[in-house]
């Protein structure tokens, strides 16, 4: 069955390094997702991204934030400066398409990054 | 803000049907109800969604009241597996690129 993948699992940074974080959707999606949840709060919606460009993004996606679509597979979002308050969980997301009614948000595992 | 109220946790033996509410009294009637699930700081997992009608699938069911204002996640026989927290999520159908708004969740225990 395919999966959302992503890379690392664990992120370790100092404040003030940038950090890339790394996702490949599944094949077929075109529209993908970058989420967060810091330890013991809620998931929080960051941006989504649909046929190269930003769709929808949240008050927490400051200029600190961007995403890319480097190649045809993978994902990715760059935090420029880390702070500490950006350690966290980071969640990507696939759907497929917007046709019909629903359309199902496939979840990656996380990559857990933590700011010293 | 999430737009659904769910209990904080609930307990429920294994082997039982585990049953979850939600209310949700403000929704539209362009909104669907969607369930989630999140099993220990894994990536959240789609369970099933409706509009008004009941649904069933091989996860579980949905059962939705006749005036949309709440409704109940049904697992019919629980296992330790679910023992997880789980989110109800209403939204406009279909959605495109929206985010989805997750609240707190109920966090379900399944006793062996």
């Amino acid at each position: 069955e395919p999966e959302v993948t992503q890379t690392p699992s664990h992120q370790v940074t100092q404040m003030g390094q940038e950090v890339i974080l790394r996702c490949v959707p599944i094949s077929n999606h075109l529209y993908f997702y970058w989420y967060r949840q810091i330890l013991g709060q809620k998931v929080e919606f960051l941006v989504s991204f649909y046929n190269n460009e930003i769709s929808e993004k949240s008050e927490i996606f400051d200029d600190q934030f961007s995403v890319e679509r480097p190649d045809g597979s993978n994902f990715t979002l760059k935090i420029r400066s880390t702070k500490l308050e950006d350690s966290a969980m980071y969640f990507c997301a696939s759907s497929r398409t917007s046709g019909g009614v629903f359309n199902e948000q496939f979840f990656g595992p996380g990559t857990r990054l933590t700011v010293l | 803000d999430a737009k659904t109220t769910q209990p904080p946790s609930m307990d429920c033996a294994e082997g039982r049907a585990a049953n979850l509410p939600c209310n949700h009294s403000t929704i539209s009637g362009n909104e669907y109800v969607y369930w989630y699930r999140q099993i220990h700081s894994q990536g959240p997992q789609y369970i099933i969604h409706g509009l008004k009608n009941n649904e069933t699938n091989e996860m579980a069911s949905l059962i939705i009241t006749e005036d949309r204002k709440s409704s109940t996640l049904i697992l019919p026989h629980a296992t330790l597996r679910d023992t997880a927290v789980y989110y109800c999520i209403v939204r406009v159908g279909g959605g495109g690129a929206d985010g989805l708004t997750f609240g707190k969740g109920t966090h379900l225990i399944i006793q062996p």
